[in-house]
């Protein structure tokens, strides 16, 4: 069976440091892959998707980077975090059209 | 620009009854519906989906209503239940595009025991 490891669950950071989120899939073969965050009190704001190795499109310009070493391993990064970077993220991964996503736990990222 | 909205942010249900969850869409190329499940501190759980070639989609106590003149979808919980409080959300995507789900902005189904 299909599982998402997505790690860590919390984090606290200071303004001005680096990040890197990972989030791995098992079960599974070239799924397209998916960052989203929820800041408080929003919804769910699709971030990165990725068909494939290497690429990867970004939905909304920010201080926010992605990139996808491997088929299933899916990361997000910053060189450096601002306050408003703050929120819920979450990995997810789906195959193809028509199909649900499935989700990670989630990482806690709080920017002090 | 949010495409998809649930305008309610909360929702206050008795046990037994019923709970109607509400969203609407604004692209009219969205052709594929999904309502996800969300407690806190946690990722999103599938619940149910619905193509855009149905109107209804059941499956236990939780069906999907889907009326594509009024770009608007609503999910059915009957009976609810306490372990049903968590925050809903609904998504859509164009499937001829396959990539990007949008979600709403959620909301919170609170049902008193």
């Amino acid at each position: 069976s299909q599982t998402i490891h997505q790690w860590p669950a919390t984090l606290v950071q200071p303004v001005g440091s680096p990040l890197s989120l990972e989030c791995t899939v098992e079960g599974t073969s070239n799924p397209n892959l998916y960052w989203y965050r929820q800041a408080a009190g929003r919804g769910l704001q699709l971030l990165f998707y990725s068909v494939g190795i290497g690429q990867i499109s970004s939905e909304v310009p920010q201080n926010l980077s992605a990139s996808r070493p491997q088929d299933r391993q899916f990361i997000l990064s910053s060189k450096k975090l601002l306050l408003s970077d703050s929120g819920f993220y979450l990995c997810a991964w789906r195959l193809g059209r028509r199909t649900e996503a499935f989700f990670g736990q989630g990482t806690r990222l709080t920017v002090v | 620009d949010q495409q998809v909205k649930q305008n309610s942010p909360s929702l206050s249900v008795q046990e037994g009854r019923i709970s109607i969850l509400n969203c609407d869409y604004t692209n009219s190329m969205f052709d594929y519906f999904l309502w996800y499940k969300k407690y806190p501190a946690e990722g999103p759980t599938f619940l149910i989906s619905i193509s855009s070639i149905k109107d209804k989609n059941e499956d236990g106590r939780f069906t999907v209503f889907l009326n594509k003149s009024a770009k608007h979808l609503s999910l059915h919980i009957v009976p609810s239940q306490p372990g049903d409080s968590a925050v809903y959300f609904c998504a859509a995507s164009v499937s001829i595009y396959g990539n990007q789900f949008y979600f709403g902005t959620g909301t919170s189904l609170t049902v008193i025991p």
